[in-house]
């Protein structure tokens, strides 16, 4: 499709198991950046790609997440020891970097840690 | 710390009405941008409207338009002739800092449409 694209759309694991949420944005987006949605709540920003370079990932709330994008992609957004405060929906955007703020979402993946 | 806020968690409205929504934020900035996104049940965030606070005049989007207020640090969202498929989730929305940056989005309003 044209749009992006992630997956899992549904991710339920157990507290402490590893967990990778992949984004495939849309072709020739060089911006990259996820977010994360708990219930109620606003995006929040986690971390933004350049490329293949994070260029800025301040929103990282630990180490327990890292986001990698090697081939300036598909990017892959990884969290070990998930903790039950981790769920949420997690959201990727890209953007050709064109006119300012017009990202273009995917539908989230939706975490669920028991 | 930049913040957004949005002060009405839900709002509701009679299908072929006008309403608006609120949002204020915070900034030292004096060039920026401001949107508004829309999230229906689907999840996927779209671009409803954009602004630059170096222009004065209010951007418009077929039924949507926006009420800037620069000095009050305001910027709503009208929508017109309200439809069904208006019903969402509303986030307004800055750059994290000036030049195209991840943005920073308030905690939304839920619009519910009435036929």
């Amino acid at each position: 499709g044209a749009g992006v694209s992630q997956t899992p759309s549904n991710k339920v694991t157990e507290k402490g198991k590893y967990v990778e949420l992949r984004c495939d944005p849309i072709s020739g987006h060089t911006a990259l950046y996820w977010y994360r949605q708990s219930l109620g709540q606003g995006p929040e920003f986690l971390i933004y790609f350049q490329g293949t370079g994070a260029a800025d990932d301040s929103g990282l709330p630990n180490d327990r997440f890292f986001a990698v994008r090697p081939e300036g992609s598909v990017s892959t957004l990884k969290i070990q020891r998930t903790e039950r405060g981790d769920s949420a929906v997690y959201l990727c955007a890209s953007s050709s970097g064109g006119l300012p703020g017009e990202l273009f979402f995917g539908e989230g993946s939706r975490l669920t840690v028991l | 710390a930049q913040t957004v806020t949005q002060s009405q968690p839900e709002m509701s409205v009679q299908e072929a009405e006008t309403v608006t929504l609120s949002c204020t934020y915070d900034t030292s900035e004096s060039d920026y941008y401001l949107f508004w996104y829309k999230q229906p049940p689907s999840r996927q965030m779209i671009l409803v409207i954009r602004q630059e606070a170096y222009k004065q005049q209010n951007a418009t989007e077929n039924r949507f338009s926006v009420n800037f207020q620069k000095a009050a640090k305001s910027f709503s969202l009208k929508i017109s002739d309200s439809q069904l498929g208006d019903a969402a989730m509303y986030f307004c929305a800055r750059e994290k800092s000036s030049g195209n940056t991840p943005l920073v989005f308030g905690k939304g309003t839920r619009l519910s449409v009435i036929a």
